[in-house]
């Protein structure tokens, strides 16, 4: 079965600390998709990355970057230099073949506070 | 920029009433999904489908939930009778397609049901 586990349920740092985001996740398919998005306190989700089983690459955007290792089933995100605007809560996701191709399987989220 | 859109944004309601949330997709985005996102939760599909067709509602407690899309372009999804249980944030989200394309997500309806 399919399953997203965040560990870390809030991280607190200061405003230009780095931080990490863990994620890591089990499915019995050899492809799957692995996604993050960032819901602010408005409530929207905010889509962010969409990372497929084939393409192990890091990825940077900006401040945003993601390290992706199959070996650990692992896609942690890390946000470099954090501001008070990257405070949300950000979810890992998963999509397999499980169910129907295109179901989100949502972590639990882990709430990220920036303070000046 | 295209967005999902969504309403009410808020909705409070009584035990026993019927509630009912729409969804306007992205246009062209054949896809479309409703989420219920308890507070403190990550969202759960309660229902996908494929233009008006319905693809997956295995979460769907139909029972009391309805969704539908009739021309394949906006949805609704219906409580009757809503329950404590169902206060929530609903979320609806469009793809282009159900295979492994991001979804885009509306502002969502808190709903509180008293």
């Amino acid at each position: 079965a399919q399953k997203v586990t965040q560990a870390q349920t809030e991280i607190s740092v200061v405003e230009k600390e780095d931080v990490t985001l863990d994620c890591v996740y089990e499915t019995r398919d050899t492809t799957y998709y692995l996604f993050w998005y960032k819901q602010p306190p408005s409530g929207e989700l905010v889509f962010l990355i969409r990372r497929n089983s084939f393409d192990e690459q890091n990825e940077i955007s900006g401040r945003y970057s993601w390290n992706f290792q199959k070996s650990t089933s692992s896609f942690n995100f890390t946000i470099t230099a954090s501001q008070v605007v990257d405070s949300a809560v950000y979810f890992c996701a998963l999509s397999d073949a499980t169910d129907s191709w295109g179901k989100l399987q949502f972590g639990a989220g882990t709430q990220v506070v920036v303070t000046p | 920029e295209a967005e999902v859109a969504q309403s009410p944004r808020y909705k409070i309601t009584e035990k026993s009433q019927a509630v009912a949330f729409w969804c306007d997709p992205i246009s062209g985005h054949a896809t479309l999904y409703w989420y219920r996102q308890i507070l403190g939760q990550g969202p759960e599909l309660l229902v996908q489908f494929q233009d008006e067709s319905v693809v997956d509602d295995s979460q769907l407690p139909k029972d009391r939930f309805s969704a539908e899309r009739l021309k394949g372009v906006d949805s609704t999804l219906k409580i009757q009778p809503a329950e404590l249980g169902d206060s929530a944030m609903y979320l609806c989200a469009s793809s282009r397609t159900s295979s492994y394309n991001e979804q885009f997500f509306g502002p969502g309806t808190r709903l509180t049901v008293l």
